[in-house]
């Protein structure tokens, strides 16, 4: 099993939320933090936050506070990264990884949402 | 914020040749550092970690090297399967933060 799949492709509207979604394999979802790192075209890589799916927790990015949130279905072992009040300089690929301990870094990668921010 | 760079930007190289990648923290953070492949369309690939740790399935040419602000990522021998773009992502603290990549080219 893929240890992350993420959900499909979409346009959004400028000011509208969007929800991207990571389903991860069982081991993955009780075993690991999932992060959120972003990636504008051409562009470094950004770092959004994490959420602990067993509990819940989450940390996020100081620039992405107040317009991040990050959430899981633990029925389905999937989380969510839902981003608010959206412009164009959010588009990019998103992607979620997982972490098994914070200081060993990123692990394992899903392919990634592009994200498109047009009117 | 902890600042990592990487050099060069871009390298040219040719199949069987070694590089040497390397990558500099703002800061001291350990051996707490990642290399990870990026291919176009594909997701990036982790293939070091805790600066020196090789992961599963990577191919022994691949090592890393290095601990405190200064690392180095060597590709021996490299392969055709080997031209992508390589990163290096610091966990030492929050954010983490990455360099600005190494695009790895045929020459």
């Amino acid at each position: 099993q893929v240890p992350l799949e993420e959900s499909g492709a979409e346009v959004v509207k400028p000011g509208a939320s969007v929800k991207v979604s990571c389903k991860a394999s069982r081991d993955t979802f009780t075993g690991y933090y999932i992060y959120w790192v972003r990636q504008a075209a051409g562009q470094g890589f950004e770092y959004m936050g994490w959420i602990n799916p067993n509990s819940g927790g989450t940390n996020y990015a100081q620039q992405f506070r107040g317009r991040v949130t990050m959430t899981r279905d633990t029925s389905i072992n999937t989380v969510y990264m839902e981003l608010s009040e959206l412009k164009s300089n959010d588009t990019a690929l998103y992607y979620c990884a997982r972490v098994e301990r914070h200081f060993y870094g990123l692990d394992v990668w899903g392919r990634g949402t592009a994200i498109t921010v047009s009117s | 914020d902890i600042q990592m760079t990487q050099s060069p930007s871009s390298v040219s190289a040719s199949v069987g040749d070694r590089v040497t990648i390397t990558c500099r923290a703002s800061q001291d953070i350990s051996s707490w550092l990642v290399w990870f492949q990026q291919k176009p369309g594909k997701a990036p690939e982790v293939l070091i970690s805790v600066a020196s740790r090789l992961q599963n399935g990577v191919p022994s040419r691949f090592s890393g090297s290095g601990s405190g602000t200064d690392f180095t990522l060597t590709i021996s021998n490299l392969q055709p399967e080997d031209f992508a773009t390589y990163y290096c992502q610091q966990s030492a603290s929050f954010p983490i933060t990455f360099g600005q990549g190494t695009r790895l080219d045929i020459k």
